[in-house]
């Protein structure tokens, strides 16, 4: 049985890092074509991918963000982390780790979190 | 912006198809797999549709997808209320990665 489960702070203050730990069972980073994402969701509004790290170390960023994001992963642990630098109040969302196997036909989130949501406020 | 184009909503009585589209471009679902969430009021999304038309293991077959081009869509027949959702179409891109469509929320009147 897989399972995922996002921890980290619920308020961070504009320009402070985030830093949300997912942990995870039921499979394990080292497997090939096994990976993890972290995808955000603002209130109200759409699903955003922010970062992908594989199983061979591989990671992958949202454009838009990379500059202020990092993924590892501790496959000792079942554990893998995002940071995310100089949070603003517009990063304000719901922030869901999920797992994904890769195979021919892409990336797709099978198995989710919960979800933790995350204000950004001073 | 979301790079894939949704609906913002779509609604029918229960027992009719609701039908919903998502337009993206060559790079994203012109050139790979399109998949379709399902995202409860409060809920994590959860993954409904895969490779274009797979259901996942369990999601019933009132539910079904295709792809053309550039474009996909999501019908739901025989709409339950349980179906009452936001739904959210998905593709790899080959520049931006996984990117996903604004969302539609399903309404059954």
């Amino acid at each position: 049985q897989v399972t995922l489960k996002e921890s980290g702070p619920t308020l961070v203050k504009p320009t402070q890092t985030l830093t949300l730990t997912c942990t995870f069972s039921g499979f394990s980073l080292t497997s090939t074509g096994v990976g993890v994402g972290w995808i955000r969701q603002p209130p109200g509004k759409a699903l955003e991918c922010l970062a992908l790290i594989y199983w061979n170390d591989d990671e992958r960023y949202s454009p838009s963000l990379k500059s202020r994001l990092a993924i590892t992963k501790d496959t000792s642990k079942n554990q893998v982390v995002l940071t995310m630098t100089n949070m603003d109040p517009l990063d304000t969302a719901t922030y869901y780790c999920a797992h994904f196997g890769l195979t021919a036909a892409g990336v797709n989130f099978d198995y989710w979190g919960q979800g933790n949501l995350i204000t950004v406020s001073s | 912006q979301p790079v894939l184009t949704q609906p913002p909503s779509a609604s029918a009585t229960p027992g009719q198809r609701v039908t919903i589209s998502c337009s993206g471009s060559s790079s994203n679902i012109g050139s790979n797999t399109v998949n379709w969430y399902q995202q409860l009021p409060g809920t994590a999304p959860k993954l409904l549709i895969y490779s274009n038309s797979l259901r996942l293991s369990g999601v019933p077959d009132r539910f079904s997808a295709s792809k053309s081009g550039t474009s996909a869509s999501l019908a739901i027949s025989g709409l339950q209320s349980e179906d009452e959702a936001d739904y959210y179409c998905s593709a790899w891109d080959d520049s931006l990665g996984v990117v996903f469509g604004g969302g539609t929320k399903v309404t059954v009147l």
